[in-house]
Parts: structure tokens; sequence; C-alpha cells
């Protein structure tokens, strides 16, 4: 199976900061990458898909890149309303396997 | 508007059996990927499965921690997303999404595995 690791776990910023999570898998993925948010009590929201492409309706503010095994997103100004837990998701192949999540503060 | 609505969760006891539900609706279900991921008081996402639509036979995929205890169907007609649970473990409490899965085009043809959209989450407690 492959193995997805973020860094950090966790992170402090202020608001208006850019930000940026790392999300690395154990063996190529191509782009076959997701990042979601999820904000304390709600259900995850699909934010990236295939490592750089942005789904329908979130804010351009969010950006992703990355390819192979090392993939980033980044909040270039980050907002009150972005405190949330990020994931990234593998889906190169079954089993399809999550990130153990970052989760973000404001400073 | 796709919408997708779970029910079926509860409380049942280690070794019991329980069935979700997901109701769908807003996008053709039939030619739809399906997939349920779960999530533990606390803890981070978890892939449970995947079944492919009725063109490409209703295949079926599971992660490792409960193949060969649970399983998914669908009823095109109802349609409907199911997850059959067995012999549960305290170590299955959490709250189950059901998900549709999204894909994008490549050059190769269609790719998918991501979830585009989300259930409000069914809430499954294994306890004694």
């Amino acid at each position: 199976d492959i193995q997805m690791t973020q860094s950090p776990s966790s992170l402090s910023a202020s608001v208006g900061d850019r930000v940026t999570i790392t999300c690395r898998a154990s063996q190529g993925i191509s782009n076959y990458l997701a990042w979601y948010q999820q904000k304390p009590g709600k259900v995850p929201k699909l934010l990236i898909y295939a490592a750089s492409t942005l789904q329908s309706g979130v804010p351009s503010r969010f950006s992703g890149s990355g390819s192979g095994t090392d993939f980033t997103l980044t909040i270039s100004s980050l907002q009150p309303e972005d405190v949330a837990t990020y994931y990234c998701q593998n889906y190169n192949s079954a089993p399809w396997t999550f990130g153990q999540g970052t989760k973000v503060e404001i400073k | 508007e796709v919408q997708l609505v779970e029910s079926g969760g509860g409380l049942v006891k280690p070794g019991g059996s329980l069935r979700l539900s997901c109701a769908a609706s807003g996008f053709t279900f039939s030619d739809a990927w399906m997939s349920w991921v779960r999530q533990a008081p606390g803890k981070g996402l978890e892939w449970v499965g995947r079944i492919k639509s009725k063109t490409e036979d209703e295949t079926t995929d599971y992660a490792a921690p409960v193949r060969g205890r649970f399983t998914i169907s669908r009823d095109g007609s109802k349609k409907t997303l199911y997850l059959q649970m067995n012999s549960l473990k305290t170590e299955d409490t959490g709250v189950y999404y059901c998900t549709k899965v999204g894909y994008h085009y490549e050059t190769s043809g269609f790719f998918g595995g991501y979830f585009d959209y989300w259930g409000q989450g069914a809430v499954v407690t294994v306890s004694s």
C-alpha cells in the first residue's frame, strides 16, 4: 500500500500569512493526488484534485503543486475561515490512502 | 444539486452486524463510482472501499482492515448505495461517509478516485 505522510502535523500562522503543507507518497503516484479541508465538526470538502486543479467554488488563495512523490498545498493569504484540518489523498491505485492530516490554526 | 443522505447508523455490540444506506440524487447514479470513507472519533480519514458502475460490473475494492467483513453494493433502481458491516469490532466505531467518486480527463481517458461529494455521515458505535 502507498503511505502518505503530511508535514507538519499542525501549524499556527497569522492572518494574511502564506501557509504551505507538504504531502509525501511512499512511491510515485503521478499527479493522482487530492486535497481536502475539514472544518471542526463539519464534513470534509474537496479543494484540489489531480494535484493542482482547483475544485469549482474553492477560493483562488488555495493552490496545489507537485508530481510523483512530493506535493504541496499552499494558502496564499491565510483567512480566519481557513481554520481546519487538511488531508491529502492518493488515488493512483486502490487502496486509496489519506495522509494523517495537518491542523491549521490562527496565531 | 448532488445530495447523499446516509441512514442506518447506531449502536451495535462487538461481533454484530449493521447495514448503512446512502440515498443519492442530483447526478446519474448508475454511471458513478461510489465509495465509503470513515473517521474514528478524533482521528483522520480512512478509506473503506469502493464500487464501480454497473457497466464496469460493479467491481468492489476494500481497505485491508475491513476486507472480508464489509460488503459494498448498490441498487440502481433505488439510487442507493449500501455498506453491509459484519463481525464488527470496537475499532470500527466512527462516522461513515458516503461519497461520490470524481474523475478527470487524461490523454489516456478518464481517471478517477477522489471524493467530490460527501454525505453528512452516519454514526456507528460498536460497544458492549
